[in-house]
């Protein structure tokens, strides 16, 4: 069965503190992406793969990096959270040939 | 511009009523999913329908790509039916997904 892990499910960050969200699909998958969720704007992309050692800038990429160290693992850091990126994000991940897209459970952050 | 329009933005349903939502899209197609999602809720995928009409219980999605449109109808509506429904388009290009806003369905009893 297709899955999408995220950890850590709920998150609380101080303001300037490195965060990292981890993302694990065991859909061998190739792509895979990060987006937050917010009251008013829907779905917004951060950062994308295309596969291990790849990845792309998305629609809102500022303040945020992203590692693919492995077909199976993508992260989501924050070097120096702020307030702002108080939100829920999702991972996902999909294949080339546009098939199904399978989401994670989201992570709550919340930076104070 | 915004790749993915969904309409309506949101709509109100007594119980038993029907709901028709709409994706249109202003990119070339490769493949069209529909989701649902409750409040604070992961996304649940309904349907994946590149093109043509799938049905599932209560739900039916039809995905005409020459129209560039893509819709979700619910009929005989209940109160659980509430929550978010998104459409996601995957493009031709760069294997980006795009998703639209969102129709927010409140279905009373």
């Amino acid at each position: 069965e297709a899955a999408v892990t995220q950890s850590p499910r709920n998150k609380v960050a101080v303001t300037g503190g490195k965060v990292t969200l981890s993302c694990n699909q065991t859909n061998n998958h190739n792509n895979m992406y990060w987006y937050r969720q917010d009251t008013g704007h829907g779905l917004r992309l951060i950062h994308y793969s295309y596969g291990a050692g790849s990845t792309e800038k998305g629609d809102i990429p500022d303040g945020y990096k992203a590692s693919r160290p492995s077909q199976e693992n993508f992260s989501l850091i924050l070097e120096l959270a702020t307030p702002s990126q108080t939100s829920v994000y999702f991972c996902a991940s999909g294949d080339d040939r546009g098939t199904e897209v399978f989401f994670g459970k989201g992570t709550r952050l919340t930076v104070v | 511009g915004q790749q993915v329009q969904q309409s309506p933005a949101s709509l109100v349903l007594q119980e038993g009523e029907n709901a028709e939502l709409q994706c249109n899209f202003s990119t070339s197609l490769n493949s069209m999913q529909w989701f649902y999602q409750r409040p604070g809720g992961s996304l649940v995928s309904l349907f994946y329908n590149p093109s043509g009409t799938k049905h599932s219980g209560r739900l039916t999605s039809t995905t005409v790509i020459k129209e560039r449109r893509s819709s979700l109808h619910i009929s005989s509506s209940q109160t659980t039916d509430s929550g978010t429904y998104l459409c996601a388009l995957d493009g031709n290009s760069n294997n980006r997904i795009f998703f639209g806003d969102g129709t927010q369905l409140v279905v009373k009893p």
